[in-house]
């Protein structure tokens, strides 16, 4: 089975200062990795994705997460915050075995507030 | 291009009642997913569909939901009898195919509450 953890249910951080939100996850193989944003009253919105190759990936809104296959993680960062980053952020993954079914697992989510 | 639309957005009905979801994914897009998000809970995944087939529907709850792709296209999940602990939002999702690395596109969810 696979699972996600996203260890911070809440994250703070100044305007213009550096952001992380924290992943790790655990499948029997090789992953594939996901980073979702999801504002208020609207669906999920995909940021970035890693496949394979390498370990930092970039994605949307200046977002870029890194890939460790030694510590399981896929951390989420960003060099600057903006306030309008503040969102619940979720990590999922997907197990790059098995056949037609391929749902993702998600972790239960990290509220970023980003203080002006 | 157009997003993945789900109707309705809220719904409030009392335990025991039926309720059903509508959703249209992307054009083109094969391969449909239903999830359920309960509040302070990343999505979980309900069912997906591959055209108009059943791939997963391991985690489905059979003895009150049950969904329906015809034509391959839109879908419709129902809920009968609704429990109060099916309060949640209902979240489609579509993808081009069912390629493991393809990302899903999600639409704005249908909140339903359950009395």
């Amino acid at each position: 089975a696979q699972s996600v953890a996203q260890p911070e249910d809440q994250v703070n951080v100044a305007e213009g200062n550096p952001l992380t939100v924290k992943c790790t996850y655990s499948v029997s193989g090789n992953p594939y990795l996901f980073w979702y944003v999801q504002y208020p009253n609207r669906g999920l919105q995909f940021l970035l994705k890693y496949i394979t190759g390498d370990n930092l990936v970039k994605g949307s809104y200046g977002f870029e997460a890194e890939f460790n296959k030694s510590q399981t993680s896929f951390h989420l960062k960003k060099p600057s915050a903006l306030v309008s980053d503040s969102a619940l952020y979720f990590c999922a993954v997907r197990d790059k075995s098995g056949g037609g079914a391929d749902g993702l697992t998600f972790g239960k989510g990290t509220h970023l507030i980003i203080q002006p | 291009e157009a997003g993945v639309a789900q109707s309705p957005r809220y719904k409030i009905i009392e335990k025991r009642q039926s309720v059903a979801f509508w959703c249209n994914p992307i054009s083109g897009h094969a391969t449909l997913y239903w999830y359920q998000q309960i509040l302070g809970q990343g999505p979980k995944l309900l069912i997906q569909f591959q055209n108009n087939g059943v791939v997963d529907d391991s985690q489905l709850p059979k003895d009150r939901f049950s969904a329906e792709r015809l034509k391959g296209v839109d879908s419709t999940l129902k809920i009968q009898p609704a429990k109060l602990e099916d309060s949640a939002v209902y979240l489609c999702a579509s993808s081009l195919s069912s390629g493991r690395e393809r990302a899903q596109y999600f639409g704005p969810g249908t909140r339903l509450l359950v009395l």
